[in-house]
């Protein structure tokens, strides 16, 4: 447990809203990551962070933006969510200060987002 | 970064050794292989990485082939609680790449 909690656990949302996901760490780790696990395409990376104000973009980038303002915080949001945005989101941090010998990362317990 | 190939499943009886193999045949010399498991509806979770020696540590033991295009992650008294989906991954970055993985199941 790397002490990293998600909320909402569950949301039900319509086409067209916004929505934001919060991940939060109690350890202040520099780097946070948002997967989305759709059937049929494993973890996909969205958005990652390696520190304050310090983002970059994944794999699956589209639609999705991304904040932190401190450290502990990365929140992930669908400016206008779409049904294809129906997914269990995950948060991730990496306990790594420097360096990118290896990549051991901590996940949270999921978000299942369902878009209507 | 390197692909991977695992058995799509496997069985594995209760109390024996678990194998899960994992090919990466285009691994570079840098790039790390990490093996992570999902337990059903739960986020992944981290079980061993190693680069060229065999790793162990209280879950599981890596063995990575000397050519550094092969490795088997070993779950050594395999117990229902390992039933879960494996992933094998090579990275050097930190960005992880997670496939389909081997659907591991442990029968009593």
């Amino acid at each position: 447990d790397a002490g990293i909690t998600q909320s909402p656990r569950h949301k039900v949302t319509e086409t067209g809203t916004p929505v934001t996901l919060r991940c939060h760490q109690t350890e202040n780790h520099r780097y946070m990551y948002w997967y989305r696990q759709d059937p049929g395409h494993g973890l996909r990376l969205i958005h990652y962070s390696y520190g304050v104000k310090d983002t970059d973009k994944g794999e699956v980038s589209d639609g999705y933006s991304v904040s932190r303002s401190k450290t502990e915080d990365f929140l992930l949001t669908l400016e206008s969510a779409t049904s294809s945005q129906t997914s269990v989101y995950f948060c991730a941090i990496s306990k790594q200060t420097s360096g990118f010998s290896y990549n051991e990362q901590f996940f949270g317990p999921g978000t299942r987002l369902t878009v209507l | 970064d390197a692909k991977t190939t695992q058995p799509p499943s496997m069985d594995c009886a209760e109390g024996r050794a678990a194998n899960l193999p994992c090919n990466h045949s285009t691994i570079s010399g840098n790039e790390y292989v990490y093996w992570y498991r999902q337990i059903h509806s739960q986020g992944p979770q981290y079980i061993i990485h190693g680069l060229k020696n065999n790793e162990t540590n209280e879950m599981a033991s890596l063995i990575i082939t000397e050519d550094r295009k092969s490795s088997t992650l070993i779950l050594p008294h395999a117990t229902l609680r390992d039933t879960a989906v494996y992933y094998c991954i090579v990275r050097v970055a930190y960005k992880l790449s997670f496939g389909a993985g081997t659907t591991v199941t442990v029968r009593a």
